[in-house]
């Protein structure tokens, strides 16, 4: 079973500080998907990453997914209230070509104004 | 439609009674995927379909849950008898592949409640 750990769990910060969360695994994945999730509401994707060592923007997020295709980050800088949210890392995995999305348990994310 | 379509929005059960919780996937998408998720985070994959297919199941308690996706109609997760760990968040997503870059496109979510 390939499993996605993320951390931290929760994060409360101050409107316009940095923050970074990550997304770990022992299990090498095809690609990375990171969502973000608002009270009420599914998933919505904002990346995908495909490419060992893959860098992408996204205004202020910057996503990352490692060299040996098992960890990824997720940086925002100056953070808003705006980007308050559930961050979920999703992985596609390389066995059995046709499993279904595997799913971290999140980063709760709370920026205060 | 552009959204994946989930009813009802909230769903309330004594112990013992069925559910039903249907959605109605992006025309043109090909798989349908269920999840069910518990305390607010952590995302449990149930069942995929291919059109009315099942294509993965590996994720379903066999006991009391089951699922469709018959053709022209709204595809449906069912669970009888319900027991209070039920209770969960239950979404619904659709793609047009299993791992599409594009990702899945989820509806908003059913609250199931087990009283």
């Amino acid at each position: 079973t390939q499993l996605l750990e993320q951390s931290p769990q929760f994060l409360s910060i101050q409107e316009g500080e940095n923050l970074t969360v990550y997304c770990n695994s022992s299990s090498v994945f095809s690609s990375l998907q990171w969502y973000r999730q608002e009270p009420g509401e599914g998933p919505v994707l904002l990346v995908t990453v495909v490419t060992g060592g893959e860098v992408k923007k996204l205004k202020r997020l910057t996503f990352q997914f490692g060299d040996a295709r098992k960890d990824s980050s997720l940086h925002i800088t100056a953070a808003q209230p705006g980007d308050t949210g559930l961050y979920l890392c999703a992985g596609a995995g390389w066995v059995g070509g046709n499993t279904p999305l595997v799913f971290g348990k999140g980063t709760r994310l709370s920026v205060i104004a | 439609g552009e959204e994946v379509a989930q009813t009802p929005k909230h769903l309330v059960r004594g112990e013992g009674q069925k559910a039903k919780l249907y959605c109605a996937p992006i025309k043109g998408h090909s798989y349908v995927f269920w999840y069910q998720q518990v305390l607010k985070n952590e995302f449990k994959f149930l069942i995929s379909f291919q059109n009315e297919n099942v294509f993965d199941e590996t994720g379903m308690p066999k006991e009391r849950f089951s699922a469709k996706c018959l053709p022209n109609s709204p595809c449906s997760l069912e669970i009888q008898a319900t027991k209070l760990e039920d209770s969960a968040v239950y979404f619904c997503a659709s793609s047009q592949r299993t791992r599409p870059r594009g990702g899945y496109t989820f509806g908003s979510g059913t609250r199931l409640t087990v009283v």
